[in-house]
């Protein structure tokens, strides 16, 4: 066990539609990554938040949105979904600002019908 | 651009036999380099962290080099055991913020009795 818990595990909805993945760090961390792992797909950074403001950001969708809450955890918006965003969302988490060690929380699958 | 390399086959070995996993790199220099596992619908689980400083670093039937100049790193399990099956994931590291996390696709390790 990581430390870090996503919810939900799983999630099937429809295209167009909207939804919300929720992250909490482990205790003390103050970066959370979310990263997108499609079937067959390498991990795809989407982006970084440290200590509540937006560090860094990677190949994510206008339609893709994140934030961090001053209680450290994370949410993950994607919006008019498509079928194509079906996939594993990880979230990690770490104590500094970035590049040391991450820990991955379970995942979130989503699956877009 | 910066790139990870690392075998896209996948590598099977007896048990018992040393497994040696390359991950190559090009247009960077990573101040470190991470190996994690992934078992199969898991998020990532870190292993060995490895310096740009150090040739060589182990744990327990864990060893990763780096060689700076080739940069390529290597990672050995050594008495492979089949609870070692997974896919093997690095991440060349620069360190400090706006440092875009990269991993590379992975290797999948397969360990037969």
């Amino acid at each position: 066990d990581s430390g870090v818990t996503q919810t939900p595990k799983h999630l099937i909805t429809a295209t167009g539609q909207r939804v919300t993945l929720r992250c909490s760090p482990r205790s003390g961390d103050l970066s959370v990554y979310w990263y997108q792992q499609s079937l067959d797909q390498g991990l795809q950074f989407l982006i970084q938040y440290y200590n509540g403001e937006e560090r860094a950001k990677g190949n994510i969708l206008e339609r893709f949105s994140a934030q961090q809450f001053p209680d450290l955890h994370s949410e993950l918006n994607l919006s008019s979904l498509e079928l194509g965003d079906s996939a594993l969302y990880f979230c990690a988490s770490s104590v500094l600002e970035g590049g040391e060690t991450q820990y991955f929380g379970p995942g979130t699958r989503l699956l877009v019908l | 651009s910066q790139k990870i390399e690392q075998n896209s086959e996948a590598l099977n070995i007896q048990e018992g036999k040393t497994a040696t996993l390359t991950c190559n790199y090009t247009n960077y220099s990573p101040a470190y380099l991470q190996w994690y596992r992934q078992d199969p619908g898991r998020g990532p689980v870190f292993l060995l962290l490895i310096r740009e400083n150090e040739k060589e670093k182990r744990k327990e039937r864990l060893k990763v080099t780096f060689d700076t100049t080739l940069k390529q790193s290597l990672f050995h399990i050594t008495a492979s055991q089949p609870a070692d099956s997974a896919t093997y994931l690095c991440a060349p590291s620069a360190s400090g913020g706006s440092y875009i996390p990269t991993f590379g696709r992975g290797t999948s390790l397969i360990v037969h009795p």
